[in-house]
């Protein structure tokens, strides 16, 4: 059974641009929260999405959306980069939001580096 | 508002000791709580998830237990090996299922 899969894995952008991250989580799970890990902040939550719906948010600023699709899979796009958006993005699935267990597994992530 | 304290920040130990990792948070009223192994540039790997109502899980050579009441759980790893040199994360959940407040984690270290 695959895993939670992150795209692209590494990827440098220079401040100002956008970006767009992917995640597809493992087949037959309907939530997808994501993630940001930095060395001083350590890791905080972004958002989860479940049935196409955010469900909750992190205490982030617009410029970071996301978005789910009928499939499951899901994307979240940074607008305007900042030096500090430079982190590891962790995707996690779990297979029905308010499932008894409540067991996330996540992505390998991917490594935004904004110059 | 929560928060997770993890102690030690770091840890090296030599092959075949048994350790004990610490996890505390300060509200008490979590859903579960899981423990995380990530190794360096690597993604997260679920150790093991103890719900609310439950006291300890067990798989392998790990044991976490949980106490409610004082806001604490440990991370019990027996015989260390090298292959267990990593960093290694508590997070707690109010809700089932999402928006984990992790804390900073143990890097551990063990020697051959």
């Amino acid at each position: 059974k695959a895993g939670v899969t992150q795209t692209p894995r590494y990827l440098i952008k220079t401040r100002g641009q956008q970006v767009t991250l992917s995640c597809s989580p493992i087949s037959g799970h309907r939530s997808v929260s994501w993630y940001q890990q930095t060395p001083g902040q350590g890791l905080q939550f972004l958002f989860e999405y479940f049935s196409e719906t955010q469900r909750n948010k992190g205490n982030f600023p617009g410029r970071f959306s996301g978005r789910q699709f009928s499939n499951s899979r899901s994307e979240m796009n940074v607008s305007t980069l900042e030096l500090g958006d430079s982190a590891l993005y962790l995707c996690a699935s779990s297979l029905v939001q308010g499932a008894p267990t409540g067991e996330l597994f996540f992505g390998e992530g991917s490594r935004l580096t904004v110059l | 508002k929560q928060e997770v304290t993890q102690i030690p920040a770091a840890l090296s130990v030599p092959e075949g000791e048994n350790l004990v990792l610490n996890c505390s948070f300060t509200d008490s009223a979590i859903y579960n709580l899981q423990w995380f192994r990530q190794d360096p540039g690597k993604g997260l790997t679920s150790l093991l998830l103890i719900q609310s109502s439950q006291r300890e899980q067990t798989s392998g050579r790990l044991n976490a237990s949980l106490d409610k009441s004082s806001g604490r759980s440990t991370l019990y790893i027996a015989a260390s090996q090298p292959g267990d040199s990593a960093t290694y994360l508590c997070a707690v959940s109010r809700q089932a299922g999402t928006a984990l407040i992790f804390g900073k984690g143990t890097t551990l270290s063990v020697s051959s």
